[in-house]
C-alpha cells in the first residue's frame, strides 16, 4: 500500500509568481485535504476536496485554489505569492470526509 | 483565535519518564480527537484518536485520556524513549472535515 506522497519536495519562488503544489492520495483514499504550516506552528486547514468537490474551506484567501482529479490526486495552486506564503505544505488523504487523515511529507515553500 | 490550546510549549524528560501534554477546547462540536508526531522534514503520523464517547483509549505506550465535561484531552507517553523526541500535535475535527491543530509541543526525551 503506497502512502501519501507530495511534489515537489522543495520548491523557491518570488514574490508575485504563482505555484502548483501535487499530492496522490493513499491508495484507495478519495478525499483529500491540504494544510499550511508555518515555521514552529501547527498545520492551518486551507480546504478540502471530496470526489473531485471542494467540501469546505478554512480562512484563506480565493489566491489559494485546488483541483482533485478523477484518480484522486489533487493540486495545490497559489497565485500572486506573498512573503508569509512561505511554509511546509501538507497534503492528507482519507477515506471518506469524516475520516482519519493521513499526512503526506510535506511541500516546503520559500517565497523570496 | 485559537480552538485548541496545547501545553506546555516544551518539554525535557529523562528517559523512561511519562511525558503529558494536555490540550483544551471550546468548541463542543468536535467530534474526533487525534494525536499527530511530527519529525523535523517530515509530515505530521497519526499517533492515537479518539472520540468524546470514550475516557481513555490506549495503543502501545500512548495513552489518550480525555474529560468531556472539562473539555479537556491529554496524551501521556509510557516508557518514554530518545527515538520518542519530536514535536506532537493535538487536534479536533470540526464539521466532518477541518481538523484544529494546537500549537504543538516539542518533546525532548534525554537518554
Amino acid at each position: 500500500e503506497t502512502g501519501v506522497t507530495q511534489s515537489p519536495t522543495h520548491l523557491i519562488k518570488t514574490r508575485g509568481q504563482q505555484v502548483t503544489l501535487r499530492c496522490s492520495s493513499q491508495s484507495g483514499h478519495n478525499t483529500v485535504s491540504w494544510y499550511q504550516q508555518a515555521l514552529g506552528q501547527g498545520p492551518q486547514f486551507i480546504f478540502q476536496y471530496y470526489r473531485e468537490e471542494e467540501n469546505g474551506r478554512g480562512n484563506f484567501p480565493p489566491r489559494f485554489s485546488g483541483l482533485q482529479f478523477p484518480n484522486y490526486s489533487s493540486e495545490l495552486n497559489v497565485n500572486a505569492l506573498e512573503l508569509d506564503d512561505s511554509a511546509l505544505y501538507l497534503c492528507a488523504s482519507s477515506l471518506a470526509s469524516a475520516d482519519t487523515q493521513y499526512f503526506g511529507p510535506g511541500t516546503r515553500l520559500t517565497v523570496l | 483565535q485559537q480552538q485548541v490550546k496545547q501545553s506546555p510549549q516544551s518539554l525535557i524528560v529523562q528517559k523512561g519518564g511519562i511525558p503529558i501534554i494536555n490540550c483544551a477546547y471550546e468548541n463542543t462540536a468536535f467530534d474526533y480527537f487525534p494525536w499527530y508526531q511530527q519529525f523535523p522534514g517530515k509530515g505530521p503520523a497519526l499517533l492515537i484518536a479518539i472520540r468524546p464517547d470514550v475516557s481513555e483509549k490506549k495503543e502501545g505506550r500512548f495513552t489518550i485520556s480525555f474529560n468531556k465535561s472539562a473539555k479537556q484531552f491529554s496524551l501521556h507517553i509510557m516508557d518514554s524513549q530518545p527515538g520518542d523526541s519530536a514535536t506532537y500535535f493535538c487536534a479536533a475535527m470540526e464539521y466532518g472535515n477541518k481538523l484544529v491543530f494546537g500549537a504543538g509541543t516539542i518533546l525532548r526525551v534525554k537518554s
